[in-house]
């Protein structure tokens, strides 16, 4: 049980946009920033998205993130087949003083 | 090139103990905190341990402490994780990373008799 709750799947055909949540709660979504997380199969995991809603060099326009409240979004524009992978949010939890994690949301493009 | 190596994983028996090193490159590694962070076999990301530039702060997820010690060597660029008393369910890949954004390629722990 995570403590950050994501979809467990999401889905979408080439060139659509899709939108994967994270649901948290005060002390972590509610009071700090949102990390995202691609992992391509096989691979480490990659930083697609931090402080919510910033990219790293490297990283496409297409992929922007977004937070209110106590969730945060990752959208993904333009859908690509190589965006198939697992999706991750992350953020500091100030009551357990530890960094939780979502379970994960897998991407399958169609 | 930001670089992080791990290494030191393996196979091991249950109550028995490993340490994981992670060697950094291509930045100033005592300027950045530091994070070990695990994925068990067809599982998700469980966020293990972090330390403070100097080593003065310290957090753990819950299930690793008191067994789970994690360091660094700034004059070395690298950091490390002790773990003793190692339960079936610490088998995982294990990643460092820098801050919470650069990550490693990974080292596998496996527990189990």
């Amino acid at each position: 049980q995570s403590v950050l709750t994501q979809p467990p799947s999401a889905s979408g055909t080439p060139g659509q946009r899709v939108t994967i949540s994270c649901s948290g709660s005060s002390p972590n979504i509610g009071s700090n920033a949102v990390n995202w997380y691609q992992q391509l199969p096989g691979t480490a995991p990659k930083l697609l998205i931090y402080s919510s809603n910033q990219r790293p060099a490297g990283v496409p326009d297409r992929f922007s993130g977004s937070k209110s409240g106590t969730s945060a979004s990752l959208a993904i524009s333009g859908l690509q087949s190589e965006d198939e992978a697992d999706y991750y949010c992350a953020a500091w939890d100030d009551s357990l003083n530890a960094w939780v994690f979502g379970g994960g949301t897998k991407l399958t493009v169609l | 090139e930001v670089q992080l190596v791990e290494s030191g994983g393996g196979l091991v028996q249950p109550g028995g103990s490993l340490r994981l090193s992670c060697a950094a490159s291509g930045f100033t590694f005592s300027s950045f905190w530091m994070n070990w962070v695990r994925q068990a076999p067809g599982k998700g990301l469980e966020w293990v341990a972090n330390i403070k530039q100097d080593g003065s702060e310290k957090y753990y997820v819950d299930s690793v402490k008191g067994r789970f010690t994690i360091s660094r060597d700034n004059a070395k660029n690298s950091l490390y994780l002790q773990m003793n008393s190692l339960r079936a369910e610490d088998t995982a890949v294990y990643y460092c990373l820098r801050s919470m954004g650069v990550w490693g390629q990974g080292t596998t722990v496996t527990v189990s008799s």
